[in-house]
């Protein structure tokens, strides 16, 4: 059983740029969720997808946009990008979208915008 | 709005020893999951234990267990018997329809 993988596991951007984060999730998973999470804060929920449809959102502007898969996996862009966007992003799956569904995480993709 | 706090940014506990974990939470829902979440130095978030709101019954994993106190809206984590490998940041999370809120965390350092 494969786990949740991220790509690139790092990534320097200059503000104003725009960025594609990629996640794939565990085998047999349908449902992806991405956050954000500052040094020395804790994760904050951007958005859900489940199934190809994004079913539940944070509260980030829409510059941060998503796409899933046939195949479940993922991609988060960020357009114009922000000095405040570095961070580390997390992708989490999960088996289904029910409440309390254990979610696993992805080792995350740090970025950095100067 | 539903937030969760951890109102201890350090802990630190002796190896063997027992440690508490603070989470407290603001909700006006019914019906939500409660989770700690433990993050090693190497960034992979690992599910340690959940409590479902409607179950009194406090969940138990090994030497991780939760006193879940409804009314209060408090959810602390107990470690017993405190490991090396124990040592991380731990978040405390709530899950409510499609959202998720997460706390600021809380290091803990285990003392050999």
């Amino acid at each position: 059983e494969t786990g949740v993988t991220q790509s690139p596991t790092h990534l320097i951007k200059t503000r104003g740029q725009q960025v594609t984060l990629r996640c794939s999730s565990q085998s047999g998973h349908n449902t992806v969720s991405w956050y954000q999470q500052a040094l020395g804060q804790g994760p904050q929920f951007i958005f859900q997808y489940y199934r190809e449809e994004e079913n539940g959102r944070g509260n980030f502007p829409p510059r941060f946009s998503g796409l899933q898969f046939p195949n479940y996996s993922s991609e988060l862009n960020v357009n114009a990008l922000e000095l405040d966007d570095s961070a580390l992003y997390l992708c989490a799956s999960s088996l289904d979208l029910a409440l309390g569904e254990t979610q696993y995480f992805g080792p995350g993709t740090r970025l950095l915008v100067l | 709005a539903q937030t969760v706090t951890q109102s201890q940014p350090e802990m630190s506990v002796q190896e063997a020893e027992t440690v508490t974990l603070s989470c407290t939470y603001d909700t006006s829902e019914s019906d939500y999951y409660l989770f700690w979440y433990k993050q090693p130095p190497s960034r992979q978030m690992i599910l340690v234990i959940r409590q479902e709101a409607y179950k009194q019954q406090n969940a138990t994993e090994n030497r991780f267990s939760v006193n879940f106190q409804k009314a209060a809206k408090s959810f602390s984590l107990k470690i017993s018997d405190s490991q090396l490998g124990d040592a991380a940041m731990y978040f405390c999370a709530y899950h409510t329809g499609n959202q998720f809120y997460f706390g600021t965390g809380t290091s803990l350092t285990v003392i050999p």
